[in-house]
């Protein structure tokens, strides 16, 4: 079972849609997670943290549920710029803080 | 600003080749990573510097070497080439390895091993 699970997709949505990626973990002692944001053949960006009480940043909102070992991201009126692949990532605390990537969920916006 | 900058972007080897990629960051980071990420997979670690002179395996080390004789550069190299070592290589950054301390990555290394 991989560390961090994601549903690749893609998903295809208009302009305007409400979308959400789930994306799950294996190891509770995980410390802290995160969505990247990957473009085509580019190099992964942080797009935002995810704190334990769900935070939002403009049209993005994360949520956590370490119970469920279980973190989403919404985005709101998805504009094309949004298309890209979503990385969900989490680190364990330890010698160096491990980051574990999710292999990611395409998201494809259409006009 | 120059953030984390890799050399080469692209390269292709034949089977049994040396190479080296180079990974020079500018924002004075301790900490300094080798990725590598294969389709349908996320990006593994392959080797990690704390900091100057030091080094140490991350998930998937075999068949590569890294060094840290510089506190900006972080080197990796491959010493026999094999076709399992195609892939795309980031090379990424951190001030430490505190959880709120976000890595930044270079813009990555296309290699195809023939």
């Amino acid at each position: 079972r991989k560390e961090v699970e994601q549903d690749p997709g893609p998903f295809n949505v208009p302009e305007g849609a409400t979308v959400a990626f789930n994306c799950t973990y294996s190891n509770s002692a995980s410390q802290s997670f995160f969505w990247y944001r990957q473009d085509c053949r580019k190099e992964p960006k942080l797009l935002m943290s995810v704190y334990s009480s769900g935070n939002e940043d403009g049209r993005f909102t994360a949520q956590l549920n370490r119970a469920s070992q279980y973190i989403s991201l919404l985005i709101r009126d998805s504009k094309l710029s949004d298309s890209a692949t979503y990385l969900c990532v989490v680190l364990f605390s330890g010698g160096y803080n491990k980051l574990i990537f999710g292999a990611g969920t395409r998201l494809a916006v259409h006009p | 600003n120059a953030g984390v900058t890799q050399t080469p972007k692209f390269r292709v080897l034949k089977t049994g080749q040396s190479m080296t990629l180079l990974c020079a960051q500018d924002m004075n980071h301790e900490y300094m990573y080798w990725y590598r990420q294969d389709p349908g997979m996320g990006l593994r670690l392959i080797h990690y510097s704390v900091g100057e002179g030091t080094t140490a395996k991350g998930e998937v080390p075999d068949g590569y070497n890294v060094s840290r004789l510089k506190k900006q550069n972080f080197l990796l190299g491959l010493e026999s080439a094999a076709p399992s070592q195609t892939s795309v290589y980031f090379c990424a950054s951190s001030y430490r390895g505190n959880s709120n301390q976000p890595q930044h990555f270079g813009d990555g290394t296309r290699l195809s091993i023939l």
